[in-house]
């Protein structure tokens, strides 16, 4: 199956500062990545939609200007938590679909674990 | 909008037995269904899919899962578990129209005991 890398695994950071988490599509090309959140013992929570070339599309509660999304290239799309706080810290998983309506599968990355000290 | 429920929690088995992890979906149009797995501190791992044909899906491991339209289900199923087997398994749905995300369910956590 197709491979999505993201990087890095597990992060700590101080409070205030800001974090860059990459999604990668090694061996397929990605016009639409998306961006989950994951809370110990819950399921997954769409936080936005990433289309390439575009903004993102963000869902009903996720702060645009706290988690910055760009998506420059078919293959690659970033998250960027700007000013992180201890609430921010969570476990952050990326997916994407490989271009073409027939191409129905996401594929997700390992996640990224963040703590906010 | 979609939705996708797994009422257990968690499901217990004895290696060597069969096991079904159970889920139901609610969406607008034609469903796309999924099944996911995922252990301890890693991405989501595809397991099986159903867009369109038949009702019975085989999937990676030895699962399959039946979709069932008019009870809106889409078990997932496995002839005989395994302890390697344990993990938490996610079941994804989304419409057939547009780019929508997939949406999960809250995730089942299965346990097989040697």
């Amino acid at each position: 199956g197709a491979v999505v890398s993201q990087h890095p695994s597990w992060v700590i950071c101080k409070s205030g500062t800001s974090v860059k988490i990459e999604c990668r599509s090694l061996d397929f090309q990605a016009t639409t990545m998306f961006w989950y959140r994951q809370f110990p013992k819950q399921s997954l929570m769409l936080m936005a939609t990433s289309n390439e070339g575009s903004k993102a599309t963000y869902e009903q509660g996720v702060e645009k200007d706290k988690f910055l999304i760009n998506h420059a290239s078919l293959t690659l799309s970033t998250l960027t938590v700007t000013s992180a706080h201890p609430e921010d810290s969570s476990f952050y998983i990326c997916s994407a679909r490989e271009q073409g309506v027939a191409k129905n599968i996401q594929y997700f990355g390992a996640g990224t674990r963040l703590s906010v000290l | 909008a979609q939705s996708v429920a797994q009422p257990e929690d968690q499901v217990n088995v004895a290696e060597g037995n069969p096991l079904t992890v159970k889920c139901t979906y609610s969406v607008s149009g034609n469903p796309y269904l999924f099944w996911y797995v995922q252990y301890p501190n890693r991405g989501l791992q595809f397991l099986l899919k159903y867009i369109t044909g038949d009702n019975l899906v085989k999937g990676s491991y030895g699962f399959e899962a039946e979709f069932n339209k008019s009870q809106t289900s889409f078990h997932l199923k496995k002839p005989s578990a395994l302890v390697s087997d344990s993990a938490l398994y996610f079941c994804a749905v989304r419409e057939d129209t547009g780019r929508r995300a997939l949406t999960f369910g809250s995730g089942t956590r299965l346990q097989v005991q040697p």
